[in-house]
Order: C-alpha cells, then sequence, then structure tokens
C-alpha cells in the first residue's frame, strides 16, 4: 500500500465549477500536511499547507482528518488556469507525495 | 541563488553509461532533497541531507545511485551503469531549516533522464 492515496483523475471540469480532491495516508503519526500544484513539465509548488481545523485561500479550501487519515482539497469557481495536477504531501522527516490528480477546466 | 538551480535541464545517456546531475540550493538553506519522478507519478523520495551530512538515504532504489553534498551547499547525484528504468525527472528541493516541521520545500526545475 502506498504511503499517500489519491483520486487518480483525470477531473475534467468546466469553468466555474466546484471540484473536489481526496487523499488518504497510511502513517497515522505523521505531523504536516501540504497540496502541491504542478504544472506539465515544470515542478511542483506549494499551493497550500492543511490545517486539522480546515483552512482557506480565496476559492482554495483544505481540511484534514486526522482520525480518517484523510486530506482533502476543494476548488471553487474553476479558472482555466487551474488546470494542472495536484499533489497530496503528508511529511513527517520528509515530503512523500501521492500519484497527483490531474485537472482540466474547460472554457 | 534567488532559486533552486539543477543542471543539466535534459541529459541523455546510453544504457550503461554513468550520469552526474547537478543541484544547487537556495543560498544558506540547510535541508536537500532529492526525488525522482517517473512520467504519471508523484515525486517518490530518494535521499535527504542535513548541511553535509546525509541523514536519509532510504529512497535511493539502488546501489547504482549515490549522493553527495560535500560542502553543505552544492549537491551531486551520481548513477552509475545507468538502466532504461531509471529515465525520469530528478527534483532537487531545499529548505531553510532542518526536515521536520510544518513547511514546505522549494523546488527546482528537476533534470530530465533518459536512457537509451
Amino acid at each position: 500500500r502506498k504511503e499517500v492515496e489519491q483520486d487518480p483523475g483525470p477531473f475534467n471540469v468546466p469553468e466555474g465549477a466546484t471540484v473536489a480532491f481526496n487523499c488518504t495516508y497510511s502513517n497515522s503519526a505523521s505531523q504536516s500536511f501540504f497540496w502541491y500544484r504542478q504544472d506539465c513539465r515544470k515542478e511542483p509548488k506549494l499551493l497550500m499547507s492543511v490545517y486539522s481545523s480546515g483552512n482557506e485561500d480565496g476559492r482554495f479550501t483544505a481540511q484534514l482528518n486526522r482520525a480518517s487519515q484523510y486530506i482533502s482539497l476543494l476548488i471553487r469557481d474553476s479558472k482555466l488556469s487551474d488546470s494542472a495536477t495536484y499533489l497530496c504531501v503528508v511529511k513527517d522527516n520528509d515530503m512523500r507525495f501521492g500519484a497527483g490528480t490531474r485537472l482540466t477546466v474547460k472554457p | 541563488g534567488a532559486g533552486v538551480s539543477q543542471s543539466p535541464r535534459y541529459k541523455v545517456a546510453k544504457r550503461g553509461q554513468d550520469v552526474a546531475l547537478r543541484c544547487d540550493p537556495i543560498s544558506g538553506h540547510v535541508s536537500l532533497f532529492w526525488y525522482q519522478q517517473a512520467l504519471g507519478q508523484g515525486p517518490e523520495f530518494l535521499t535527504y541531507f542535513q548541511n553535509e551530512a546525509q541523514l536519509d538515504k532510504s529512497g535511493l532504489p539502488s546501489d547504482r545511485f549515490f549522493a553527495e553534498r560535500p560542502e553543505g551547499s552544492v549537491s551531486t547525484l551520481k548513477i552509475q551503469r545507468t538502466q532504461q528504468e531509471d529515465s525520469a525527472v530528478y527534483l532537487c528541493a531545499s529548505s531553510l531549516r532542518p526536515s521536520s516541521g510544518d513547511y514546505g520545500y522549494t523546488f527546482g526545475s528537476g533534470t530530465r533522464l533518459t536512457v537509451v
């Protein structure tokens, strides 16, 4: 079993749609959690950290459920520029990545 | 420098050839990480340095892979006798503080290695 598992996607949504990505992790002792965004042929870039209380950054909302070992990312009012692969990341002494979920937002 | 710099950007190697990939972390960053990203997959952890000390090399897939950071700044990932399965993007990341903690890392643009 992989340490971090994500919805494989791809997700194809129209502009303005709301889309949610899910992620589960296996190590209950994991301390920190992130979502990274990766554009085609580019490096991963930090999108946002994920906190137990839930956190929001504009159209993006991240949630963490430690009891279920579950992380989510919600994107509201999708833009064409949101098209990318979204990587779920769990950190102990180093970061462990999920395989990523590909999102395509269409006009 | 302003960001993490990796070179070369692309590398084509014949099977059996040795390669060396370079990473220049952000100046003053203590921690340095190497990841391997195969097509369609997320980055997979290879190894971690804190200054010049290699604290974790559990992700290196075989003894053909070797990494060093002798002066605690620039790092080199060496792959000996390359195989086709080594074809991937090799990403380097650095952070200002030691690895644990509630912060992410900054990645370089990667080296795309193709073994033919």
